[in-house]
């Protein structure tokens, strides 16, 4: 089956710059990557998503690239808020869209 | 509100005590999911149901059983728990099986 890393495991920036999050995937049939936010006590949410045929896709401070070719794909958060601070992970779709293989997860610290 | 419904939230019991964790939403979505979280190792898909009476395997089915016998509802069910059970688990669903899924709020299961 598919699998997904994903690095850092952990990230502390300070309020205001910019944190990027890495996922690498294994079957190159995979063809829908959402991203996922948790908070503490909460089950994971989406917050953006990216398919195969696209390489980039922004919404407001939050943006995706995918690289096909190298089978990685990041997420990519501008101008971090402390209310940012959260686990973030990363999933792939696999050969079979109902299926979805997540990445470990990044904790994400904004300090103010 | 448009939401999935875990229940109950926190749960211990004894090896080897049926139990079952209801899940429900009010979305009128297709596919339903179940995930368990550890620590370290990300979401890993239990269970998932493409319609009613549609279900199969996911990564980590070995100990779980599902039924869909309502489109809205999806239980989870554990006939001889064991300690390596405990664990955190979601219940998600979607209106189409590569689309982002929404998530129930978890439940954390205890078994001793």
């Amino acid at each position: 089956g598919e699998n997904v890393e994903q690095h850092p495991s952990t990230l502390s920036v300070q309020e205001g710059d910019s944190a990027v999050i890495k996922c690498t995937y294994s079957d190159s049939a995979s063809n829908y990557f959402p991203w996922y936010k948790q908070e503490l006590g909460k089950g994971p949410q989406l917050i953006i998503d990216i398919r195969s045929n696209v390489g980039e896709k922004k919404d407001q401070r939050i943006a995706v690239t995918l690289n096909k070719t190298a089978k990685h794909f990041s997420l990519h958060i501008t101008e971090t808020q402390p209310e940012d601070s959260a686990v973030y992970f990363c999933a792939a779709s696999g050969n079979n869209f109902n299926k979805f293989y997540f990445g470990s997860g990044t904790k994400l610290n904004v300090k103010p | 509100e448009a939401q999935v419904t875990q229940n109950p939230r926190y749960l211990i019991t004894v090896t080897g005590k049926k139990l079952t964790v209801t899940c429900s939403q009010n979305m009128n979505h297709e596919y339903m999911s179940w995930y368990r979280q550890d620590p370290g190792l990300g979401l890993r898909q239990i269970y998932y149901s493409m319609n009613v009476e549609v279900t199969d395997k996911g990564d980590v089915p070995e100990g779980y059983k599902v039924s869909r016998k309502e489109k809205r509802n999806f239980p989870l069910i554990l006939e001889s728990p064991s300690p390596n059970q405990t664990s955190l688990y979601f219940c998600a669903s979607s209106q189409q099986g590569d689309y982002g899924y929404t998530f129930g709020s978890g439940t954390r299961l205890t078994v001793v």
